[in-house]
């Protein structure tokens, strides 16, 4: 079965820090790889996606995340977050046609 | 800006009552899917639909649930005899045939007291 693991569920991070969330899947099938993001008050979005090609994708937001695929995972990354970034993120894996979510990775940024 | 909607936003009934969701897509999608996501985890797959036939249901989807698609536009969830532990939020998304995104509504959180 498809799962999804994200191993930071909270950080706190300073304005213009840089930030890395983890996220390993196990799928034994051709995948395709989703960020999500949650901002207080709103509903899920998408921040980026990964389907074939190169491994390194970019997102909305100055978002990006690297597909590596003898690790099995799809870490996202941003140089400098911004208070804005506050919100969780969600990363999940598309196998047989439904997604798969991870726990979910709640960022908190100080200004 | 024409995503998904959901009906209604925000629902409180007792325990044993009926309550019935409604999701409408983007137009164009004929792929359409119902989530839970209770705290601190992530959306959990309920169904799914193509067009008006329901091609998936999770283990998660009891005999008291019950989703429909009837003209392949709209969709319904409906729970029967709620209980507590059927409080959460329920999430829709719908996407296009030829694209993996899904995209989501703002979805309807349940109250079962």
């Amino acid at each position: 079965a498809q799962s999804v693991s994200q191993h930071n569920h909270h950080v706190i991070l300073s304005e213009a820090a840089s930030l890395e969330l983890g996220c390993n899947y196990s799928y034994g099938g051709t995948v395709n790889l989703f960020w999500y993001v949650q901002y207080p008050g709103q509903h899920l979005q998408l921040l980026l996606k990964y389907f074939s090609g190169d491994p390194l994708v970019k997102g909305i937001k100055g978002f990006e995340a690297e597909f590596i695929k003898s690790k099995f995972s799809f870490n996202l990354r941003k140089p400098s977050v911004q208070w804005s970034d506050t919100a969780e993120y969600f990363c999940a894996v598309n196998g047989f046609q439904k997604l798969v979510f991870g726990t979910g990775t709640r960022l908190l940024v100080s200004p | 800006d024409t995503g998904v909607s959901q009906d209604p936003r925000h629902k409180i009934t007792k325990r044993g009552q009926n309550v019935t969701f409604r999701c409408d897509p983007i137009s164009e999608h004929n792929r359409l899917y119902w989530y839970r996501q209770t705290l601190g985890q992530g959306p959990e797959f309920l169904t799914y639909f193509q067009n008006e036939a329901q091609l998936e249901k999770s283990r998660l989807l009891s005999d008291r649930f019950s989703a429909e698609r009837p003209k392949g536009s709209f969709s319904t969830l409906e729970i029967q005899r709620t209980e507590q532990g059927d409080s959460a939020m329920y999430l829709c998304a719908s996407r296009s045939g030829t694209h993996y995104e899904q995209y989501f509504g703002p979805g309807t959180r349940l109250t079962v007291t």
